[in-house]
């Protein structure tokens, strides 16, 4: 199975910073990975797939890069409602597993 | 507007068998890839397996395979999760979600509300 390992864990960051939030997969995932922001207690909301193409519904400081094995999700002028947790996933080769998750919260 | 609507909460004994259902409205179920991911509480998600458009065989994860079943009923628009001789490890919520791509699976864009299973003696 691929693991996938996500950094840093948590992360706390002040309104306006930008953020970096990495995963790392132990082969090659091509540019088959997507990232997810998740609030207590909802389900996941897709932010980006296929490694950067960005969901429509999804504000424009939210971007994603990387291919093979080490991908970024980044932040720019962070706002309050980014706080959550962020998974990243791989859809390269059954099972696609997730990172284990990134805790943000901001100050 | 794509909406996932899934069964509500159960509670099983150990080794009992529990059977959630999805059903899909504002898209054509058959053209999409769906998903079925769980999240124990206060843990991470956990992929189990997908369901292919177009009726082709599901997808599951090695760790699922033998006591999970994903089958659709296309008159009703609806997906079922069947997963048999439970364990306490099994209770988590349940979602099922849709991917966003027709051709390859690559992330999925609409989520149900999850369904909570418990398993407890």
């Amino acid at each position: 199975d691929i693991q996938l390992t996500q950094s840093p864990s948590p992360l706390s960051a002040s309104i306006g910073d930008t953020v970096a939030i990495t995963c790392r997969a132990s082969r090659s995932v091509q540019y088959w990975l997507a990232w997810y922001q998740q609030k207590p207690g909802k389900a996941p909301k897709l932010l980006i797939h296929k490694a950067s193409i960005l969901q429509s519904d999804v504000p424009s400081r939210f971007s994603g890069s990387g291919s093979e094995t080490d991908f970024t999700l980044t932040i720019t002028s962070l706002q309050p409602d980014d706080f959550g947790t962020y998974y990243c996933q791989q859809l390269n080769s059954n099972p696609y597993t997730f990172g284990q998750g990134t805790k943000l919260e901001i100050k | 507007q794509p909406q996932l609507l899934q069964s509500g909460p159960e509670v099983r004994k150990p080794g009992a068998s529990v059977k959630i259902s999805c059903k899909a409205s504002g898209y054509s179920l058959t053209s999409y890839y769906i998903h079925w991911i769980r999240q124990a509480p206060g843990q991470g998600l956990e992929w189990m397996g997908l369901m292919r458009p177009g009726g082709a065989a599901p997808t599951y994860a090695r760790e699922f395979q033998g006591r999970v079943a994903m089958t659709t009923d296309t008159s009703t628009s609806t997906v079922y999760l069947e997963l048999t001789s439970l364990r306490l490890e099994d209770t988590a919520t349940y979602f099922c979600a849709r991917d966003v791509g027709q051709i390859a699976a690559a992330g999925s864009d609409y989520w149900g509300q999850g369904s909570l299973v418990t398993v407890s003696s």
